[in-house]
């Protein structure tokens, strides 16, 4: 069963930039599209961008098209979520997931990893 | 962006109870709709895809309907393990897909 591993809680100065990874387990990473969506606690899921390996096209959200950057390393099954200029309202839990259908771009998520917490604070 | 509206933002149910959620898109989204499930500290969990077809695994008290603009989702008869948060997705504008704000479901 394929599950998605996320890396460790960060702590971020305003400013600055933050890299969160997911690694996928199973031999089913080329041809499935992970997004990255995050929940400011307490509150609502919001959608930030997506890629599909094979094709390592990026698609963002309007609202994060200029900082933030999606990519993959085909080799180690890894996807790689970079935002910068980060704010105290970029605080917030960030979730990988995968989607359901091969070759679909943010149909369904149907696999989750646990989500990394970001803190903004000076 | 397509707006998804859900309602209510909060309930309160007994084990045993039948709920319902609706969920309202600001246009036409066919039946590109999906619904989760999320508990305090756990990530989401897909309940329904394509507005009415169930999860592997997800138990059969949940059922989803609904096509254009208005969805529901429907807990047959509550569990203790179904109290969480239930939001809706739509991926018709995929791969800018956008979430409803939530419905928080309680014990009464």
């Amino acid at each position: 069963q394929v599950q998605l591993e996320q890396s460790g809680a960060e702590v971020k100065k305003p400013g600055s930039s933050v890299r969160v990874s997911c690694k996928a387990s199973g031999d089913t990473f080329n041809n499935y599209a992970f997004s990255w969506v995050r929940q400011v606690p307490g509150q609502g899921l919001e959608w930030m961008g997506v890629i599909i390996p094979v094709f390592g096209t990026p698609n963002y959200a309007q609202k994060f098209q200029d900082r933030l950057t999606i990519t993959t390393n085909k080799s180690t099954s890894l996807v790689y979520m970079d935002l910068s200029g980060l704010r105290s309202d970029d605080t917030a839990i960030y979730y990988c997931a995968r989607d359901r259908r091969s070759l679909q771009l943010s149909d369904s998520f149907e696999i989750w990893g646990r989500g990394t917490l970001v803190t903004v604070s000076s | 962006d397509i707006q998804m509206t859900q309602s209510p933002s909060s309930l309160s149910a007994s084990v045993g109870d039948r709920v319902t959620i609706t969920c309202r898109a600001s246009q036409s989204i066919n039946t590109y709709l999906n619904w989760y499930q999320q508990k305090p500290g756990q990530a989401p969990r897909l309940l329904i895809y394509s507005a009415s077809s169930l999860q592997s695994g997800v138990p059969s008290r949940f059922s989803g309907s609904g096509s254009g603009t208005d969805f529901t989702l429907t807990i047959r008869s509550l569990q203790p393990e179904d109290f969480a948060t239930y939001y809706c997705q739509q991926s018709y504008s995929s791969p800018r897909t956008t979430f409803g704000g939530g419905t928080k479901v309680e014990i009464k």
